[in-house]
């Protein structure tokens, strides 16, 4: 079992849909929770990054953890075709140094 | 501008050649890592430098090695030992919390 599953879709939505992208883990230790959007042969940049429960707004997107069951979404809101990338999961664990732990990603497709 | 470059963006390898990968980044970021990216895969950690003259094995390090001799530069080697090295390379920063910040890659391919 991996430490992290995404949903690897693809997702096809309609623009100005609300998108839902979401993670499961295993790993009890994670701490610190990270969504990278990647448009296509790019590297992946930094969208969201929370380290507690609960709910985490920025502009149109938001980040959910759920530390007891596990799981962490991504919420778009008011969805663009600009926003059609690949959507990675990214977690690690308390100390300061060290590897993230990603899911497979998600692609997603907004079309006009 | 501040960010970290990757050199070349496209790479080429015959089979038995060892080739390198750069990596620099102008951050002034204590740690760097290198990750590889397979279609449909998440990234994977090959190596990660947390001080100069210091870096320690990631998840698949075999056919691979780096060296850290500067803090800007972090530079990978995909030697002729690593059996399946197509994929794209990806090189990170981090200023020693927990995000880590991305170049642009470069994606390799065997001939």
């Amino acid at each position: 079992q991996k430490e992290v599953e995404q949903d690897p879709g693809p997702l096809s939505v309609p623009e100005g849909a609300i998108v839902s992208l979401n993670c499961t883990y295993s790993n009890s230790a994670f701490q610190y929770f990270m969504w990278y959007r990647q448009y296509s042969r790019k590297g992946p940049e930094l969208l969201m990054y929370t380290y507690s429960s609960g709910n985490k707004e920025d502009g149109r997107f938001t980040a959910q953890v759920d530390k007891s069951s596990k799981y962490i979404s991504l919420f778009i809101r008011d969805s663009q075709p600009s926003d059609s990338a690949t959507y990675l999961c990214a977690m690690k664990g308390g100390t300061s140094y060290g590897k993230l732990t990603f899911g497979q990603g998600t692609i997603l497709t907004v079309h006009p | 501008d501040g960010g970290i470059t990757q050199s070349p963006k496209y790479l080429f390898r015959k089979e038995g050649q060892n080739v390198t990968l750069s990596c620099e980044q102008n951050l002034n970021h204590d740690a760097m890592y290198w990750y590889r990216q397979d279609p449909g895969q998440g990234l994977r950690l090959i190596y990660y430098s947390q001080i100069v003259n210091d870096f320690q094995k990631g998840d698949i390090a075999e056919g691979y090695s780096v060296s850290r001799e500067k803090k800007e530069s972090f530079p990978l080697t995909v030697t002729s030992a690593q059996k399946n090295p197509t994929a794209f390379y990806l090189c990170a920063s981090s200023p020693g919390t927990d995000k880590q910040f991305f170049g642009p890659g470069t994606r390799l391919t065997v001939l």
